[in-house]
């Protein structure tokens, strides 16, 4: 099964702040990779879909990034109701895997 | 509006059997595969397996072969979970995920809003 690593597993930030979260695969996904939000209690919501592309409804100040076994999530400018836990998902091949989370709090 | 609604809390003892289900409605059932997740209390997501609503076909981790069955129905737009000789470790909650597919990418885009199982004596 293909390995997701997430960095860092916990990250405190100052609202308005840049954040970056980054999520290394064991091997090469080519671009087939999610990034979902998960606020306390509640279900995952889809961010980011093929690496890059941005769900519809999502604020513009998310953005993903790489390719093959590298890849980034950026939000631009924290914000409070973005506390929540990020997680990326591949979805090149059986069996999918996540990685293991990114807690993110506001300072 | 896609709207996953899945079946309420269970609490079960240790090697006995528990089915959720998840309710699809706003599109048609057989339109999209239909995975499941499941989260252990304070730990991170973990894929289970997935189910073809269509043609009732399912891959599932292999970790909980021999354990998990998906099934459907169809007339009823539910598909079905079911996980065997329940430990303690399989305490979690569990998700229904509705995989979208087009002609170039798929995602998971809706989610139900979970059922929490807590296998106990």
């Amino acid at each position: 099964a293909i390995q997701m690593t997430q960095s860092p597993s916990s990250l405190s930030a100052s609202a308005g702040d840049r954040v970056t979260i980054t999520c290394r695969a064991s091997q090469g996904v080519r671009n087939a990779l999610g990034w979902y939000q998960q606020r306390p209690g509640k279900a995952p919501n889809l961010l980011i879909y093929d690496a890059s592309n941005l769900q519809s409804g999502v604020p513009s100040r998310f953005s993903g990034s790489g390719s093959g076994t590298d890849f980034t999530l950026t939000i631009s400018s924290l914000q409070p109701e973005d506390v929540a836990t990020y997680y990326c998902l591949q979805d090149y091949n059986y069996p999918w895997t996540f990685g293991q989370g990114t807690k993110v709090e506001i300072k | 509006q896609v709207q996953l609604v899945q079946s309420g809390a269970e609490v079960k003892k240790p090697g006995a059997s528990v089915k959720v289900s998840c309710k699809a409605s706003g599109y048609t059932l057989t339109s999209y595969y239909m995975h499941w997740m499941r989260q252990a209390p304070g730990q991170g997501l973990e894929w289970m397996g997935l189910i073809d609503p269509s043609g009732g076909n399912t891959r599932y981790a292999q970790n909980l072969q021999g354990r998990v069955t998906m099934t459907r129905d169809t007339s009823s737009s539910i598909v079905y979970m079911e996980l065997s000789s329940l430990r303690s470790e399989d305490t979690a909650v569990y998700y229904c995920a509705r995989r979208y597919c087009s002609s170039t990418n798929c995602y998971f885009d809706y989610w139900g809003q979970g059922t929490l199982v807590t296998v106990s004596s």
